[in-house]
């Protein structure tokens, strides 16, 4: 089942914050996010398996709600290079292969 | 960090000739590999998994006589579009994952073909 992604589009300007959400009817096994420049590969960004977890690096951090329902990722004081699309991905475990969303696109003005 | 390499990263073929895209795992063995298709601004859409050593497995709608997964050896998986068509023409990904790693997975630079 593909996870649903909102918003579709985003446009900021440089030192905004953003956030990116992720949701299924279903509880997830786990949530993937990664980051697409055009024209390239996408890149991991994290991975979060348990209900009430939170994980960052650097001003990108996301969250995995109690009922592992919804991943929320979280974009401060952004920066040009954060400029991309996002997705979120979610695996079946015992089909080892992931299922992403539709997309974020993220256009950080100067 | 896992690498995984794709080549060509760009083709131009004829309507009816057969392109081959492979995938190496270059510092990881990957006994899976994953090959992706993407339109323009669309998402990521999974065509196969491929598993060394025995057949592809095909999602729903992707016609498997028409893109041929050989996954031979522990760090190499090819994906062949015979007879292309123009509307075979797309961005394909191949992905893998470290099972040492982060947990998450490691995509090719991607393949742009164009069929003509």
């Amino acid at each position: 089942q593909q996870p649903v992604q909102s918003p579709q589009a985003v446009i900021l300007r440089e030192g905004e914050d953003a956030v990116i959400n992720c949701s299924s009817s279903k509880a997830l096994y786990s949530v993937h996010w990664y980051r697409q420049k055009h024209g390239e590969a996408p890149v991991f960004l994290m991975i979060l398996l348990k209900g009430g977890e939170q994980k960052g690096h650097d001003k990108i951090s996301a969250s995995f709600n109690e009922k592992k329902q919804q991943s929320s990722l979280y974009l401060t004081a952004s920066q040009l290079s954060y400029s991309g699309t996002y997705f979120c991905g979610t695996e079946k475990p015992t089909e080892d292969k992931i299922i992403f969303g539709k997309g974020t696109r993220l256009h950080i003005l100067p | 960090g896992a690498v995984v390499s794709q080549h060509p990263s760009r083709v131009i073929c004829k309507s009816g000739t057969s392109v081959k895209i492979e995938c190496r795992s270059l510092d990881f063995q990957a006994t899976t590999m994953f090959w992706y298709r993407q339109f323009p601004k669309q998402s990521l859409m999974l065509m196969a998994t491929s598993n060394e050593g025995s057949k592809a497995t095909y999602e729903q709608g992707v016609e498997k006589d028409k893109f041929l997964i050989n996954h031979a050896s522990l760090t190499l998986s090819t994906l062949t579009v015979t007879s292309a068509h123009p509307e075979d023409s797309s961005f394909y990904i191949c992905s893998a994952r470290d099972r040492q790693g982060n947990g998450g997975y490691t995509f090719g630079s991607g393949t742009r073909l164009t069929v003509v």
